[in-house]
C-alpha cells in the first residue's frame, strides 16, 4: 500500500498567519492516465471530511481562495494564506491513483 | 444540491451483520463511482470500498475483503454496504462518498460490541 506521511502533526497558528502542510507519498502518485491523484481534506470538529483540493492544485467549489494546493510526484503542500477561526480542524491528505487509496495520518490545525 | 444520506449503523455483537445504505440526490448517480470509507472514533479516515457505475468492479481493502459486500441499485440512486463476520476493529463512523471523495455523507455509527 502507499504510504501517507504528513508533517507537522499539531500545527498551532496565529489568526492571520500563513500555514503550511507538508505531504509525501511512498511512491509517485502519477496515474497510467496521466493524473496525480492527491486530494485534500479538511474535518472541522464533530463534522463530516469535506475536500478542499483534488488532483493536488484544484479547488473545490465554495472552497475559498486562502487555500492551495501544491507539489509533484511524491511530495506535496497544503498552504492557508491567512488562516481564519474556522479553518480549525484536522486536515488529511489522501492519494487516490492505487487503491487501496490512503490517507496521510492527519495534521490537527488549532488556533494559538 | 448534492446529498447523500447514511442509514443502517447500530451496535452489534461481534460475530454479527449490518447493512448500511446510502441515499444519494442532486447527481446522477449512474454516472459516478462511489466509495464506503470509514473512521474509528478518535482515528484517521480509511477507505473501505468502491463500485463502479454500472457495478461491473468492485475494489476492498484487504481488512474487509470475504466480509464486506459493496452494491448498488442505480434505478433508486442508492448504494450499500452489507457487512458481515464483524469485529471491534469495525467499529466506526462510516462514510459514504462520491469518487475519490468528492460529497461526504452525515455518516452512520457502527458500533461492534458484546
Amino acid at each position: 500500500d502507499v504510504v501517507m506521511t504528513q508533517s507537522p502533526l499539531s500545527l498551532p497558528v496565529t489568526l492571520g498567519q500563513p500555514a503550511s502542510i507538508s505531504c509525501r507519498s511512498s511512491q509517485s502518485l502519477v496515474h497510467r492516465d496521466g493524473n496525480t491523484y492527491l486530494n485534500w481534506f479538511q474535518q472541522r470538529p464533530g463534522q463530516s471530511p469535506r475536500r478542499l483540493i483534488y488532483k493536488v492544485s484544484n479547488r473545490d467549489s465554495g472552497v475559498p481562495d486562502r487555500f492551495s494546493g501544491s507539489g509533484s510526484g511524491t511530495d506535496f503542500t497544503l498552504e492557508i494564506s491567512r488562516v481564519e477561526a474556522e479553518d480549525v480542524g484536522v486536515y488529511y491528505c489522501m492519494q487516490g491513483t492505487q487503491w487501496p487509496w490512503t490517507f496521510g495520518q492527519g495534521t490537527n490545525l488549532e488556533i494559538k | 444540491e448534492v446529498q447523500l444520506v447514511e442509514s443502517g449503523g447500530g451496535l452489534v455483537q461481534p460475530g454479527g451483520s449490518l447493512r448500511l445504505s446510502c441515499a444519494a440526490s442532486g447527481l446522477t448517480f449512474s454516472d459516478y463511482w462511489m466509495t464506503w470509507g470509514r473512521q474509528a472514533p478518535g482515528k484517521g479516515l480509511e477507505w473501505v470500498a468502491n463500485i463502479k457505475h454500472d457495478g461491473t468492479e468492485k475494489y476492498y481493502v484487504d481488512s474487509v475483503k470475504g466480509r464486506f459486500t459493496i452494491s448498488r441499485d442505480n434505478a433508486k440512486n442508492s448504494l450499500f454496504l452489507q457487512m458481515n463476520s464483524l469485529g471491534a476493529g469495525d467499529t466506526a463512523v462510516y462514510y459514504c462518498t462520491i469518487g475519490r471523495g468528492y460529497n461526504w455523507g452525515q455518516g452512520t455509527l457502527v458500533t461492534v460490541s458484546s
